[in-house]
């Protein structure tokens, strides 16, 4: 099986951009869809890019999402970041025996 | 809308069972697996595994093979989660959630049973 490899952590100062990825260890990042996940401290998970890029109703367009075949991963690109954006952000794919895997998440800090 | 109501926390000794429930509704429960994850205190998301109240197909996480059972009841639209053998790291908070087959996309979340294996 792969794995999901993310940064423990980013910050960024409000209002600028910030980027977390998530990088595949075998296999094609391309080969199956991923999505990314926001927990905020004490909460429930919730999705803000299902199928590599796709949005959820209510999401707001700053959060975007890509895939990149020459690094092998997935990115979660929040523009002008807001305080509110400050959460643990997880991503997550599967393989071709339709098990799960989640990365081990990114702990989002907005300075 | 598409709800998923969970059972309440449980405190369980070593070596005990513990099974969670999950109820849901607004949706067609046969249309959607149901996944579940579990979250240790502190810790990232783990996958424990998926099925599918359609036909029953089942799919676990190999960590848990042999102590997790899931099963779902489509009278009730109501699915469960049963893990043996409890150790003092299977304390976590469980998730079940509803999982889109097609891209294994989890939504939405319940809102999590916190069990709590101790002594």
């Amino acid at each position: 099986n792969f794995m999901l490899t993310q940064p423990h952590s980013v910050s960024e100062s409000p209002g600028k951009t910030v980027t977390i990825s998530c990088t595949r260890t075998s296999g094609s990042i391309a080969s199956n869809y991923v999505q990314w996940y926001q927990q905020r401290p004490g909460s429930v998970p919730t999705t803000v890019i299902y199928e590599d890029n796709q949005r959820p109703s209510g999401v707001p367009d700053r959060f975007s999402g890509s895939i990149d075949s020459s690094s092998n991963s997935a990115s979660l690109t929040i523009s002008g970041l807001k305080t509110e954006d400050e959460a643990d952000y997880y991503c997550q794919s599967y393989d071709t025996s339709n098990q799960v895997v989640f990365g081990g998440g990114t702990k989002l800090t907005a300075l | 809308q598409v709800q998923v109501v969970q059972s309440g926390g449980e405190v369980k000794k070593p070596g005990a069972s513990v099974k969670v429930s999950c109820k849901t509704s607004g949706y067609t429960f046969t249309n959607y697996a149901i996944g579940w994850v579990r979250q240790a205190p502190g810790q990232g998301l783990e996958w424990m595994g998926w099925i599918s109240p359609y036909n029953g197909n089942k799919n676990y996480a190999q960590k848990l093979q042999g102590r997790v059972t899931m099963t779902t009841d489509t009278s009730t639209n109501t699915a469960y989660m049963e893990l043996r053998s409890l150790r003092s790291d299977d304390t976590a908070i469980y998730y079940c959630t509803r999982l889109t087959g097609t891209s294994f996309w989890f939504d939405p979340w319940g809102q999590g049973t916190l069990v709590t294996v101790s002594s």
